[in-house]
């Protein structure tokens, strides 16, 4: 059972775009939700993360909408450019060893 | 920054072999974790060991055992390995002290022929 859905498995959007990336999850308990970035050929990097007692986080370009009643979670990428083309991934996460992830977003970024 | 090294970037093993991956972090984290990672399936968590000598079974230990001898180290063992264990593999640490962000390795692509 997965515990984070993500969609959508694919994303294309031209530079400048404002690419959209949602995640949904079910267990209240979860008390983190961290957003990972994965380039080709490397691991996975904490990107930016937000704690549900606030309905937004922006760092940069990146910006986390968080919606506690709906259970629903959001990462929008301003401007975005070439070099975001990546794999992102949402978690929850409860504790230090709780932590699930989403099933990722491959992002292409056309110039 | 934390560092978090896996051995090999790619390994080609044969069907039946016992496989060690091995991962070492830098920066004395109580937490190292084993996931595999399939297109479609996301990040899946096999082990992970919040101590020396301590380990506890994640979502899909089947097929798997871990060993944490040494702080900084924590190796994944394939039994024997199979092609369905044909993945990326990545470690990841984390500090025991509050922290809440996972650092992970580069990650070793396995092909089990």
């Amino acid at each position: 059972q997965q515990q984070v859905k993500q969609s959508p498995q694919s994303l294309i959007v031209q530079k400048g775009g404002i690419p959209i990336i949602n995640c949904a999850y079910e267990n209240t308990a979860f008390d983190y939700f961290p957003w990972y970035q994965q380039f080709p050929g490397k691991g996975p990097a904490l990107l930016i993360a937000i704690r549900p007692d606030v309905s937004e986080k922006k760092e940069g370009r990146f910006t986390i909408s968080f919606n506690k009643s709906a259970k629903q979670f959001s990462l929008h990428i301003m401007d975005s450019q070439p070099g975001d083309s990546a794999t992102y991934f949402c978690a929850a996460q409860t504790g230090a060893n709780n932590l699930f992830f989403g099933t990722g977003t491959r992002l292409t970024v056309i110039p | 920054d934390v560092k978090v090294t896996q051995s090999s970037r790619y390994l080609v093993k044969r069907t039946g072999e016992k496989v060690f991956l091995e991962c070492v972090q830098d920066m004395d984290h109580e937490n190292m974790f084993w996931y595999r990672q399939d297109p479609g399936l996301g990040l899946r968590l096999i082990y992970f060991s919040y101590d020396v000598k301590m380990k506890e079974k994640g979502d899909i230990p089947e097929g798997y055992s871990v060993s944490r001898e040494k702080k900084e180290r924590f190796s994944l063992i394939l039994e024997s390995a199979s092609t369905n264990q044909t993945s990326m593999y990545l470690c990841a640490s984390l500090t025991g002290t509050g922290g809440y962000g996972y650092t992970f390795g580069s990650g070793t692509r396995l092909t089990v022929v």
